[in-house]
Parts: structure tokens; C-alpha cells; sequence
């Protein structure tokens, strides 16, 4: 069973618009979420993070939200870049799991020039 | 500063034989992680370590993996014998006390035929 979940294997976007990148998770012991960004041949990337006791985040171009209620959260990119073509990450941890992090399938985000 | 290093960064190898993948983590960083990549399960955690002791081994899928960690700066994941489904990206990952942000590094590409 995955808890955490990234049902959208691949998004394009033009370059210049908004990217959204969405995660659903399952287990509400979750209260620490990281996005990360992975190219091919390299480890993934820490982009940014969200503490569930904030819904918002901002970092640069980089947005992450947090909806407790409904299990959700999502990273906006504005404006998307060619450069940010690459595989995004959803994880998560639970207070109490000594920093284990659950890790989404991922979304392979091209932005087209 | 150095990131996490890892060695060798590909490995081919027989099946049967002995595979050993090594990783150096960021220094001060007390948390060390062992992930496997592949298509059919994504990143998943095999094992991890907290000041150089193995704390939760659950995700090591056989008896054919183990890892050590002798000292703050080293750790190996061994695969004896290697097998063919065993082909996968190995990834190390560390994180620093006090935070839950895990830094990855470059993988090893392991293929068995």
C-alpha cells in the first residue's frame, strides 16, 4: 500500500506558466513533507519542505501547500524553466520514525521551451 | 563541501558474484540511509543508521544483502550472491541532527547478467 502518492506520471508546461505538481498521502501520522528533484545519472535534490504545522511555504520560485484536511499537497513552479525539467519527488516522514522518509513514485515534469 | 560520495558509480557484474557499494557521508551528518531505485518500486529504504548503528534493517529485501557502517565516515551495502534482479540504483543518503532533510548522493548503477 503506498502512502504516499504522485498519480500523475508526467506533466508538460510551457515555459514561463505555472507547474503543479501534486501529492496525496494516506497515513495522518505524516508531519514533515519534502519535495526533491532528480535528473538522470544524479541523486535526488532537496527542493523545499512544509512542517504540518504551516499550510504554506516559499522558497524563490518554488511553492509547496499543504492541505491537512484533505491529505494533499502540491509544488507550484512560477515561471517554469526548461531547466526544471526533471523527475519530482514527494516525501514524507512522521514524527517519531527517526527521520524515515516515504517516498512518492515521482512526476517527470518537462517544460517546454 | 564535499556531498554524500559513492563508489564505484557503475558496477557490472555476474550473477553469483559479490557486489560491494560504498558510500562516505556528509561529514558531521549522523544519519546514514541505504535506498534502491528501480521501475517497478521507486526509491525504497533498505536500511538505515544512526551514529554509525543500524537502527531498522526491515527494508533489506534478503539475507543476501548486509551493511555495515565501522565508522562515521564509511559505510557498505554488500550483495552476496549478487542475482539479476538485484539490477537497480543504489542510493546513500545523509542527514545532519536536528533535521529531517536527507542529501543524496550520485547512486551506483548496478547491473547483474
Amino acid at each position: 500500500d503506498q502512502q504516499v502518492k504522485q498519480n500523475s506520471p508526467s506533466l508538460s508546461v510551457q515555459e514561463g506558466r505555472i507547474s503543479i505538481l501534486n501529492c496525496d498521502y494516506t497515513n495522518s501520522m505524516f508531519d514533515y513533507f519534502l519535495w526533491y528533484k532528480k535528473y538522470p545519472a544524479e541523486g535526488p535534490t532537496f527542493l523545499i519542505s512544509i512542517s504540518s504545522i504551516k499550510d504554506k511555504n516559499e522558497d524563490g520560485r518554488f511553492t509547496v501547500f499543504l492541505n491537512k484536511s484533505a491529505k494533499h499537497l502540491s509544488l507550484h513552479i512560477v515561471p517554469s524553466q526548461p531547466g526544471d525539467s526533471a523527475v519530482y519527488f514527494c516525501a514524507a516522514s512522521a514524527f517519531g520514525s527517526a527521520r524515515q522518509l516515504t517516498f512518492g513514485s515521482g512526476t517527470q515534469l518537462t517544460v517546454l521551451p | 563541501d564535499a556531498g554524500v560520495i559513492q563508489s564505484p558509480r557503475h558496477e557490472v557484474t555476474e550473477m553469483g558474484q559479490e557486489v560491494t557499494l560504498r558510500c562516505k557521508p556528509i561529514s558531521g551528518h549522523d544519519y546514514l540511509f541505504w535506498y534502491r531505485q528501480t521501475m517497478m518500486r521507486g526509491l525504497e529504504l533498505l536500511i538505515y543508521f544512526n551514529n554509525n548503528v543500524p537502527i531498522d534493517d526491515s527494508g533489506m529485501p534478503e539475507d543476501r544483502f548486509s551493511a555495515k557502517m565501522p565508522n562515521a565516515s564509511f559505510s557498505t551495502l554488500k550483495i552476496q550472491p549478487s542475482e539479476p534482479r538485484d539490477s537497480a540504483v543504489y542510493f546513500c543518503a545523509s542527514s545532519s541532527p536536528g533535521l529531517e532533510t536527507q542529501y543524496f548522493g550520485p547512486g551506483t548503477r548496478l547491473l547483474v547478467l
